[in-house]
Order: structure tokens, then sequence, then C-alpha cells
């Protein structure tokens, strides 16, 4: 069956610094894996996609993941956190092959940028 | 653009009163899918759908009634309302004619069940 862990639940960092949000998952098959952002009273954006071509994903707003098979993780990166970066992050996976639009979301990770 | 239009954004009920949370989408998609968002838990799939007439369950349908007559409307029925279906409820929808799986959602709906 398929499933995200995100390894932190809140990240608090400094703007300007690196951001770093962890994500980890199971498939039984070639998995498609997204970071979507939730800001706060706001509906859900899809911020990248990995579907098996290039393991390095550029993202919006300067946002990239690494797709590392033999380590089954999926992170998030930003080298230079912005306020407006403040928000929920979902780690999301397919929940099945194919285009079906059905997907399994972690728990989410809420990101703090102070000033 | 209008995108994935829900209403209302916010309700109240008490218990065993039941209601409908419209969803409605303006781009064509054929894909529409209905998740529940509580603390802790990320989004969980309710019901979802792949075209007019066809709907299937998620991973909670349990309390939760779905029907798909037209491809822009996705409905979302409670017919007698727990406490524990207090949530806030995101609609979504994307194309299959897309390889990008990207699910467009709508701003949400926070209901309380008192």
């Amino acid at each position: 069956a398929q499933s995200v862990t995100q390894l932190d639940s809140h990240v608090s960092v400094s703007e300007g610094t690196p951001v770093l949000l962890r994500c980890n998952y199971s498939s039984s098959y070639s998995p498609s894996l997204f970071w979507y952002v939730q800001h706060p009273n706001k509906g859900l954006q899809l911020l990248l996609k990995y579907t098996s071509a290039a393991t390095l994903v550029k993202g919006i707003n300067g946002f990239e993941a690494e797709f590392k098979k033999s380590e089954t993780s999926f992170h998030l990166t930003k080298p230079s956190a912005h306020m407006s970066d403040a928000a929920e992050y979902f780690c999301v996976v397919s929940a099945t092959p194919g285009n079906t639009g059905k997907l399994i979301f972690g728990q989410g990770t809420t990101l703090q940028v102070k000033p | 653009n209008a995108g994935v239009t829900q209403t209302p954004k916010f309700q109240v009920l008490k218990t065993g009163q039941s209601m409908t949370l419209q969803c409605a989408q303006d781009m064509n998609h054929e894909y529409m899918s209905w998740y529940r968002q509580d603390p802790g838990m990320g989004l969980r799939l309710i019901h979802y759908s792949v075209g007019a007439g066809i709907t299937d369950q998620g991973e909670v349908p349990n309390g939760y009634n779905v029907s798909r007559s037209t491809t822009e409307d996705f409905p979302l029925r409670l017919l007698s309302a727990a406490p524990s279906q207090t949530s806030v409820y995101f609609c979504a929808s994307s194309s299959f004619l897309t390889t990008n799986e990207k699910l467009f959602f709508g701003s949400g709906t926070q209901l309380s069940v008192l």
C-alpha cells in the first residue's frame, strides 16, 4: 500500500536561511510524488511533482525536491526562506498507478519563518 | 476564471441534521473528489468521481453520499451529521488529458457539528 510520512510536524527557520522539509514514502510501484502548499485559510496549491523523469524537480517560488529511491525520500528544499513561505506543506503520493487523481497525503509540516 | 467553487464557506449543524456541500468546476475536468482535513492527519479522500454518473469510495466514505449527474457538479451529502464530521472539507478536480495529475482545489468549507 502507498503511504507517506512527513518527519517533522513543525519547522521553524529564520528569513534568508535554507528550508528543509522531510518526506519518506512507501510504494509498491514507481510512484508519482508531489508537494502541495496551503497558505492560511486557502485551498491547496501544487508546488512540484515527480513522475520518474529527472530526480531533481524544480517547482514554483524557488522550491525543489529530490527523489531518492534508495532512501525512499522526497525532501523539499529552498535555499533562502521568505516570510511569504510560511504555510502548511503536504507531501503526497499517488494512490494508484497511472493518472487517476487519487492521492494520499502526509500529515503536513507547518513552516514558520521568523524575521 | 472561477476554477473550483465550494459553497458554503462555513456551516454549523446540529447532530442529526442533513446538508449538502456544493462543489462546481468550470474547467471541464473529468475527475472530481472530496477530501476532509483534520489537524495532524493531512487530507483524507472521502469520495471521488471519474466522470458523470460514476462515483466511488475513498478512504473515509462512511456517513457521506455523493452523486455526479453533470461534469461540472459534485455535491457531498451528509445524511445525519455527527460531531466526528466536524472538519474542513475540500473539493478538487483534475483532467485526465494532462499527464500532470495536478489537482485544483476549492477554498474549502469549514463545518462544525454540535
